[in-house]
């Protein structure tokens, strides 16, 4: 009954790693987001997808590629990890469509780097 | 660009009392929605109230209610009868009016919300 689920919730891994986080929403939306929040808790938009289309790219590093294979999914996946990557990433989705529809975020996934 | 500015990093409200956060924003659009995101140490981002800008009417949800002054670029967020349950991080966050994969969420840096019982 999720409705946006992340896995994995943690995820510790050695810097110069790649890795990946997927996500997926059973909601029906079709814009999904990824956001970071970093260890001060502040929450910045990182990505979004509308129908499998990237919208939003927020000066974000080329490591980090997002992979929409159809609007239910969203994955991240991130090349050579470094320390400033640990971080919380949240997933999220929202009927683009609708005025006002808030987003509906996943549990989270913690990276650690070390 | 928007930015949104919680002045209050921690706050604290005994038990069945009623405490206010505070939230300003700065936008040069004059229609867009706010948002109050709980996060409790679960980690979860759980809506607890929204607001679209076009109505004057104050939102409300049970024990919680907003403050909207559009003017002003005000949008507290009121909780009575505070709860143990209530303590969380909580985040004000402000969304243009934009759809098609632009509605992007401008979070604050939150406040740390305590209870004591």
């Amino acid at each position: 009954d999720t409705a946006v689920s992340q896995t994995p919730k943690y995820l510790v891994t050695q810097m110069g790693n790649d890795k990946s986080i997927k996500c997926e929403q059973n909601l029906g939306h079709d814009t999904m987001y990824w956001y970071k929040q970093d260890s001060k808790k502040f929450l910045k938009i990182m990505f979004s997808y509308n129908n499998k289309e990237l919208i939003i790219n927020e000066t974000v590093p080329n490591r980090f590629s997002p992979k929409s294979p159809d609007k239910a999914h969203l994955n991240l996946h991130i090349n050579s990890l470094e320390l400033g990557d640990s971080a919380v990433y949240f997933c999220a989705s929202s009927q683009g469509w609708t005025i006002g529809e808030p987003q509906h975020f996943g549990d989270g996934t913690r990276l650690s780097i070390l | 660009a928007q930015t949104v500015t919680q002045s209050q990093p921690e706050m604290s409200v005994q038990e069945a009392e009623t405490v206010t956060l505070s939230c300003t924003y700065d936008t040069s659009e004059s229609d867009y929605y706010l948002f109050w995101y709980k996060q409790p140490p679960s980690r979860q981002m759980i809506l607890v109230i929204r607001q679209e800008a076009y109505k004057q009417q104050n939102a409300t949800e049970n024990r919680f209610s907003v403050n909207f002054q559009k003017a002003a670029k005000s949008f507290s967020l009121k909780i009575s009868d505070s709860q143990l349950g209530d303590a969380a991080m909580y985040f004000c966050a402000y969304r243009s009016i934009s759809q098609g994969g632009s509605e992007k969420l401008v979070f604050g840096k939150g406040t740390k919300l305590t209870v004591n019982p």
